[in-house]
């Protein structure tokens, strides 16, 4: 089955510490993109990327990191410095450079900061 | 920048009701649109799109949204709802020049009463 997997589906951490979320898809895709999602706020782009070993800053990149070092894996690290980090995370991937491009998403990583 | 305004932020209808969501959408350029939707414990996932050619587009469950360029508008409708669509519906956009940025608004609540 091609797709999008996130893991893991809950995570907590402990204030002070990076953790990091992982993104797999085995659709080809080129693009990949992470949204943070909280309640009346919608999606907000933190981090994309159209090819492998680049990637640009969304909305809110700021206490976030990312890396493209294979097609198919897009990790986001949420650090120390990321002043609200509770919250709801997707992954999601589109074709690039196809005017037919749609996002396909992940289930979704939940991280709550204890 | 290309953003996008959902401004019902809460929809209540009773079953059988007519259905419309508003989303609108800045970017002078040229665009594509998409409505998803987020049901309940489930991941997002595409209602239709609209890349070009007519711009009345038919999506799944019976679902519709008509892009008027001129008030850069991308409407959600359903002509009779169903329990069975209460959920979280988002509208995107991704702007031509940047292909691969996609962009979210804010989203509905649509509560259906059965």
């Amino acid at each position: 089955d091609g797709g999008i997997t996130q893991s893991p589906k809950y995570l907590f951490r402990k204030e002070g510490q990076n953790v990091t979320l992982s993104c797999e898809q085995n659709l080809n895709h080129d693009a990949m993109y992470w949204y943070r999602q909280d309640p009346g706020q919608g999606l907000r782009l933190i981090y994309y990327s159209q090819i492998v070993n680049d990637f640009q800053k969304g909305d809110i990149a700021e206490g976030y990191s990312v890396s493209r070092e294979k097609k198919e894996s897009f990790p986001l690290t949420v650090t120390s410095a990321q002043k609200n980090p509770t919250a709801f995370y997707l992954c999601a991937s589109s074709v690039f450079r196809d005017v037919n491009t749609e996002a396909f998403f992940g289930q979704g990583t939940r991280l709550t900061v204890v | 920048a290309q953003s996008v305004s959902q401004h019902n932020h809460h929809v209540i209808l009773s079953e059988a009701a007519s259905l419309e969501l508003g989303c609108n959408y800045s970017y002078g350029g040229t665009v594509n649109l998409f409505w998803y939707v987020q049901y309940p414990g489930q991941h997002l996932q595409l209602l239709l799109k609209y890349f070009s050619g007519d711009p009345l587009v038919k999506g799944i469950k019976g679902f519709e949204a008509e892009f008027i360029k001129s008030k850069f508008s991308f409407n959600l409708r359903k002509p009779s709802v169903q329990w069975s669509d209460t959920a979280e519906y988002f509208c995107a956009v991704n702007a031509r020049s940047s292909a691969s940025k996609i962009i979210f608004g804010s989203g509905t609540r649509l509560s259906i009463r059965p």
